[in-house]
């Protein structure tokens, strides 16, 4: 059972290139968010899926796209890569019910990406 | 106003003190309050998990809420090296998406 795996784990990026970051969790989870955590800022909601074919913004979705045509798959697209999305991006899924009971997120380790 | 304020720290302590880690929030619709711990260059894991006010006991650490002064608190006994990490506060409004609202962190650091 391998949870949550986000790939690639590192990225460096030019000024207007794009990228996809992958996610995939092997629990069944219905919910899936994107996160991006900068220093001091702690974790910021991007975007987050309450199943397949199913997306929302979060806190911060300005620069990115995702899509959910599985359960298991939620990748984030930045399209026209800036220096302002240097971060590390991390991606979690949640049971619904679990997430109401435990408030439980559980994370991948992390892609860190750098615009430059 | 941030919805949810935390220290960043750092903080500093030796081997065996007890640490107070606290969260300060703005919006009194907060139903859940969370801790996650993040170890350097790992995701975030769930460390304690109350609902509404009171306190929760889970080993050395206790979660504590306080929603009539709109504060939250993390209490670890007995520090270990181990425990060095960054402290995460969460909390939600609950509901369908029941998204999560994050503070900043404090990063804290237990010296042998």
């Amino acid at each position: 059972n391998a949870g949550v795996t986000q790939t690639p784990k590192f990225r460096i990026l030019k000024i207007g290139q794009s990228m996809t970051l992958q996610c995939t969790q092997d629990m069944n989870h219905n919910y899936m968010y994107w996160y991006r955590q900068d220093p001091g800022m702690g974790l910021k909601l991007i975007y987050y899926s309450v199943g397949a074919g199913i997306t929302d913004k979060g806190e911060v979705p300005n620069g990115y796209n995702v899509s959910r045509s599985t359960t298991e798959d939620f990748p984030l697209r930045l399209e026209l890569a800036a220096p302002s999305q240097t971060s590390v991006y991390f991606c979690a899924s949640s049971d619904a019910n679990g997430l109401a009971e435990t408030g439980e997120l559980f994370f991948g380790e992390g892609s860190r990406l750098t615009v430059l | 106003q941030k919805e949810v304020e935390q220290d960043p720290g750092p903080l500093s302590v030796p081997e065996g003190a007890i640490v107070s880690l606290n969260c300060t929030y703005s919006n009194s619709a907060f139903q859940y309050f969370m801790w996650y711990r993040q170890y350097s260059r790992k995701g975030p894991e769930l460390l304690m998990y109350t609902y509404s006010s009171g306190n929760k006991e889970d080993g050395r650490f206790t979660a504590q809420v306080d929603k009539s002064s709109k504060y939250i608190s993390l209490f670890i006994r007995d520090s270990q090296p181990s425990d060095s990490a960054t402290y995460l506060c969460a909390m939600s409004y609950g509901g369908a998406t029941n998204k999560l609202i994050f503070g900043t962190g404090t990063l804290l650091a237990v010296q042998p």
